[in-house]
């Protein structure tokens, strides 16, 4: 059955330096995955997907995310946080088409000024 | 283009009265979608529509949750009576049929008490 795991509950970084969230998954094939964002009192904006060709994906807010199959993951990188990236962060993956997603249980990320 | 419509935003109710929350997906959007979100956790889906039809229900607890979409575009969300685990954030998705990515609503908080 299709899964997805984000081992960090919490992380907190401080201001400008580089972010990495953890993700795996549980796939039967080659996935579809996904990065949503929440912001405090918001719904979830879409970062970035992968649904095939380069591995390493380009999304908004300067985010990017490596699909890499070794290793069942597809972390969330970001080269320089900024206050306003505090939010929860979960990474998704289809149950059967890539608009019927499970989530991951979510990574809160505080920003140390 | 506009996004996902839902209201209220917030609500509070005692337990075992009856709540209804709606949602208004995006324009030519035919597949909407129901998460349940509790807190500390990420969101979990209730029900899928296709146009007017239910596609999935598998997680929707039958004996308070109700859900329809007559007319196969806005929807409606109901629970009677509700329990305190009600408790969560509701979201609304929708997306175009055929598996594009899914766009969600801010979401209804609902506090039972």
């Amino acid at each position: 059955a299709q899964s997805v795991t984000q081992p960090d509950i919490h992380i907190t970084v401080s201001e400008g330096a580089s972010l990495e969230l953890r993700c795996n998954y549980s796939y039967g094939a080659t996935p579809y995955l996904f990065w949503y964002v929440q912001s405090p009192g918001q719904g979830l904006q879409l970062l970035l997907k992968y649904f095939s060709g380069d591995t390493l994906v380009q999304g908004i807010k300067g985010f990017e995310a490596e699909f890499k199959r070794s290793q069942s993951s597809f972390n969330l990188r970001k080269p320089s946080v900024h206050w306003s990236d505090a939010a929860e962060y979960f990474c998704a993956v289809p149950y059967s088409s890539a608009s019927k997603i499970i989530f991951g249980s979510g990574t809160r990320l505080s920003i140390r000024p | 283009e506009a996004g996902v419509a839902q209201s209220p935003r917030y609500k509070i109710i005692e337990k075992r009265q009856s709540v209804a929350f709606w949602c208004n997906p995006i324009s030519g959007h035919a597949t909407l979608y129901w998460y349940q979100q509790i807190l500390g956790q990420g969101p979990k889906l209730l029900i899928q529509f296709q146009n007017n039809g239910v596609v999935d229900d598998s997680q929707l607890p039958k004996d308070r949750f109700s859900a329809e979409r007559l007319k196969g575009v806005d929807s409606t969300l109901k629970i009677q009576p509700a329990k305190l685990e009600d408790s969560a954030v509701y979201l609304c998705a929708s997306s175009l049929p055929g598996g594009g990515v899914a766009f969600f609503g801010q979401g209804t908080r609902l506090t039972v008490v």
